[in-house]
């Protein structure tokens, strides 16, 4: 299996645009995780996924922010419309039921102008 | 809180040299994980275990569990200058979500 796929890499934006991460989990597996990392605050989960089912959505900043998972192979997280603090490295990560080892993107840099 | 507290927060060893790393908690929890990221990269699971075990190795890993205490610790023997990274704690609670700590940033100097 490739693994998580996340894309973009990189996304640069301006400020009021709306910015779409994408993640592909493995194959098989039955939750989804996102997540977002800066230097102040760590590794923060945003929301999580069960067979396609947001879960816990508790950690999603605000409005501004939402995430869909169609199917069991794609997920995306959309932040409408961005602002510079929004500014992170957002990962997505999978993981069978137990014992929910996860396994993680390679996750997305987010620069907002 | 349920987020684990790693110590130190950074850690600069020679190569050959044992590194430790330490994981402090308040809450019950199902098990505990340890993870590395390297610069740059997502994180990659290291190391599980469960609430009922004290202790587990995995090659140059070994990880304890104090239960009792609420903590934990990672410790690498005979270090790399490949392991060089930062090492996360996650903890998990009675739900299949993990809550990771700020992480312990190692170096590892050639």
């Amino acid at each position: 299996d490739a693994g998580v796929i996340q894309s973009p890499r990189h996304e640069v934006t301006e400020m009021g645009q709306e910015v779409t991460l994408r993640c592909k989990p493995i194959s098989g597996h039955d939750y989804l995780f996102w997540y977002r990392q800066t230097m102040m605050r760590g590794l923060e989960l945003l929301i999580y996924f069960n067979n396609n089912v947001p879960i816990d959505d508790s950690g999603m900043p605000e409005d501004r922010f939402s995430a869909k998972m169609p199917n069991a192979s794609f997920s995306t997280l959309k932040i409408q419309p961005s602002e510079p603090r929004d500014s992170a490295v957002y990962f997505c990560a999978s993981s069978k039921d137990r014992p929910n080892i996860q396994y993680f993107g390679a996750g997305t840099r987010l620069s907002v102008l | 809180s349920q987020q684990g507290e790693e110590d130190p927060q950074a850690l600069s060893i020679q190569e050959g040299e044992n590194a430790t790393m330490n994981c402090s908690y308040k809450t019950s929890i199902n098990n505990l994980q340890w993870y590395r990221q390297n610069s740059g990269r997502g994180l990659v699971h290291l190391i599980l275990i469960r609430s009922n075990e004290r202790e587990k190795h995995s090659g140059r890993l070994r990880v304890t569990l104090d239960t009792s205490k609420k903590s934990s610790s990672l410790l690498i023997t005979a270090s790399r200058a490949a392991d060089t990274a930062s090492y996360f704690c996650a903890l998990r609670p009675e739900t299949e979500k993990l809550v990771f700590g700020k992480g312990t940033k190692l170096t590892v100097n050639p």
